[in-house]
């Protein structure tokens, strides 16, 4: 069964802290993704990766970094948190051999106070 | 016109009933199509694929309408624990997903 872990699933920090998000994938997928979801507005992607040391900029990348060293590992950095960045965040995994869909991992609740 | 559109409900339907959902899409494009339920507060999880021919798994099953630009998903004998948020999603360029907002499923006694 494949499987996407996130580093926590629930995170409170100040406005102005660095945030890390860490998403590992055990599938050996080349391609992962961060998404964050919210009411009404649904999953909007912020950055994806189909490659180690390789990004791109999804729908909403303002205010986000990410960094891919390693081929299992890809992770969502606030240089500067605020209060709109408060949200569920989520990972994802695809295989880009074939036409394939995306594996979640369990989310990350963020509280930026 | 939004990527995709979904109703968003909730539908409230009784044990037993059948209730079908339909998603619409701008991008003809696409090619690869994708029903997810989500539980309160979890990730989603794909439920099944949709292909061109359409597919059944047990009591649910997909459709696909490409003149239309529409897919479909039909529960039949629906139970309480199929309660969850239903969210459809298309594959496009790049294997980037689209997601709807999704629409929200209430079963009841």
């Amino acid at each position: 069964d494949v499987k996407v872990t996130q580093s926590s699933r629930y995170l409170v920090k100040r406005t102005g802290e660095k945030v890390f998000l860490e998403c590992v994938q055990d599938m050996d997928h080349e391609n992962m993704f961060w998404y964050r979801q919210d009411p009404g507005l649904g999953l909007r992607l912020i950055y994806f990766s189909y490659d180690v040391k390789m990004k791109e900029k999804g729908d909403i990348p303002e205010g986000y970094s990410v960094s891919r060293e390693k081929k299992e590992r890809f992770s969502l950095i606030l240089e500067s948190a605020s209060t709109n960045q408060t949200s569920m965040y989520l990972c994802a995994g695809s295989d880009r051999r074939v036409q394939e869909t995306q594996y979640f991992g369990p989310g990350t609740r963020l509280l930026v106070l | 016109r939004k990527e995709v559109e979904q109703d968003p409900g909730p539908f409230n339907v009784p044990e037993g009933a059948t209730v079908a959902f339909n998603c619409t899409y701008s991008n003809s494009a696409s090619q690869s199509f994708f029903w997810y339920r989500q539980d309160c507060r979890k990730e989603p999880k794909l439920l099944m694929s949709v292909y061109s021919s359409g597919n059944e798994d047990g009591r649910f099953t997909a459709q696909l309408n490409r003149a239309s630009q529409y897919i479909s998903l039909l529960i039949r004998d629906s139970k309480l624990s199929d309660s969850a948020t239903y969210l459809c999603a298309f594959l496009g360029g790049g294997n980037k997903l689209t997601f709807g907002t999704g629409t929200q499923l209430k079963v009841e006694l």
